[in-house]
């Protein structure tokens, strides 16, 4: 049973750009979520999708957006890349029925922004 | 707004040694408590997770924790350190019962010295 897997694993962009990052959630998960977590830092709630619906919102700009398919993968975009966007992206899932909160996570995209 | 400090940024214990990580909480109504460990390069595991059933949580790996409402504290123990436990531990509230935001600690780095 595969978990989360989130791709790429790395990249590297400059200032202005945008960028894309993805997600399939683990088997029998409807429910997907990001995190951003900075140098150091613990990660914090950028959005939750459900039913391809933007479900959640973190307190991050519009900059920030996302989507979820049918298959309940998921995309995480960001435009207008900043110098504080470097940071690990986590991608969560869970089921929605039954859920207690706990989460799984995918290793994450490790983003660098010069 | 829910939140969790976690006390202690780094903490050093030698290999046997008790392991206790702090965590307290903000909530304004009765949370969901979790801990999370994460290796190095690697994503976010679930060590264990309070959801108002026994105040006292065992998980994996021989990690307990101990919901003390009275406190607003939900700290991480483990009698015997072993060096395979040198990791970052964050502790987390789920914010609200409709979704999956969690709000995590700054995270408590442990370093386990042979």
């Amino acid at each position: 049973d595969a978990g989360v897997t989130q791709s790429p694993t790395h990249l590297i962009k400059t200032r202005g750009q945008q960028v894309t990052l993805r997600c399939s959630p683990k088997s029998g998960h409807d429910t997907v979520s990001w995190y951003q977590q900075a140098l150091g830092q613990g990660p914090q709630f950028i959005f939750q999708y459900y039913e391809e619906e933007e479900r959640q919102r973190g307190n991050f700009p519009d900059r920030f957006s996302g989507h979820q398919y049918p298959n309940y993968s998921s995309e995480l975009n960001v435009n207008a890349l900043l110098l504080g966007d470097s940071a690990l992206y986590l991608c969560a899932s869970s089921p929605i029925q039954g859920n207690t909160g706990e989460l799984f996570f995918g290793e994450g995209s490790r983003l660098t922004v010069l | 707004a829910q939140s969790v400090t976690q006390l202690g940024s780094h903490v050093s214990v030698s290999e046997g040694a008790l392991v206790l990580l702090r965590c307290n909480y903000s909530s304004s109504v009765p949370p969901y408590l979790f801990w999370y460990v994460q290796y190095p390069n690697q994503g976010l595991q679930l060590l264990l997770k309070y959801t108002s059933a026994a105040t006292l949580v065992k998980g994996i790996n021989g990690f307990e924790a101990e919901f003390k409402k009275s406190e607003t504290s939900f700290h991480l123990t483990k009698p015997s350190a072993h060096m395979s436990d040198a990791a970052e531990y964050f502790c987390a509230v789920r914010t609200n019962n409709a979704g999956n935001m969690l709000t995590f600690g700054g995270g408590t780095r442990l370093m386990v010295k042979p």
